[in-house]
């Protein structure tokens, strides 16, 4: 079993559609969580930290459940410019390591 | 701020080649890691280094082998390419060795290994 598994997609949506990506992990122990925005062919970027209160920025929402040991992320009014990967990732340990996902691929359709 | 730079952009290798992938960071960042992306796998980690002088081992380590001199600098070396190489090389750069911190990504180098 993958330490963080994700539905690697694609996701095909309209434009001003909401969609929610899950993720799992298995590490009881995780600290950290994160969603990183990959476009196609470029380096990953930070989208948003994970807080187990869940957290919301503009159109992006993302919710850490523990006790189930998920991650999800919802996209509320997607835009074209919405589509790229995006990648779980979990962060446990003391050295820094993080665990990356495969990835969620997203394509917004006009 | 260049942020975290990498070059070459592109590489093809011959089977048994050697080369060194170069990693630079203007930020001044004590945390500095190599990753590797391939299809279906997502990123996995091959060395990292909690500061000048100190690195270790990730997940994928054999075949690879990295030095720290500097805070900016993070090279890594092929000792002996294999066509398993082929891959997306990324180097990331975090303020500390804390897995509260953002990760900043180099613009990857395209290996391919013949």
């Amino acid at each position: 079993r993958k330490e963080v598994e994700q539905d690697p997609g694609p996701f095909n949506v309209p434009e001003g559609a909401t969609v929610a990506f899950n993720c799992t992990y298995s590490n009881s122990a995780s600290q950290s969580f994160f969603w990183y925005r990959q476009d196609c062919r470029k380096e990953p970027k930070l989208l948003m930290s994970v807080y187990s209160s869940g957290n919301e920025d503009g159109r992006f929402t993302a919710q850490l459940n523990r006790a189930s040991q998920y991650i999800s992320l919802l996209i509320r009014d997607s835009k074209l410019s919405d589509s790229a990967t995006y990648l779980c990732v979990v962060g446990s340990g003391n050295t820094g390591k993080l665990i990356f996902g495969q990835g969620t691929t997203l394509q917004v359709k006009p | 701020n260049a942020g975290v730079t990498q070059t070459p952009k592109f590489q093809v290798l011959k089977t048994g080649q050697s080369m060194t992938l170069q990693c630079a960071q203007d930020m001044n960042h004590e945390y500095m890691s190599w990753y590797r992306q391939d299809p279906g796998m997502g990123l996995r980690l091959i060395h990292y280094s909690v500061g000048a002088g100190i690195t270790d081992q990730g997940e994928v380590p054999n075949g690879y082998n990295v030095s720290r001199s500097t805070t900016e600098d993070f090279p890594l070396r092929l000792l002996s390419a294999a066509p398993s190489q082929t891959s997306v090389y990324f180097c990331a750069s975090a303020q500390s060795r804390s897995l509260y911190n953002e990760q900043f990504f180099g613009p990857g180098t395209r290996l391919t290994v013949l």
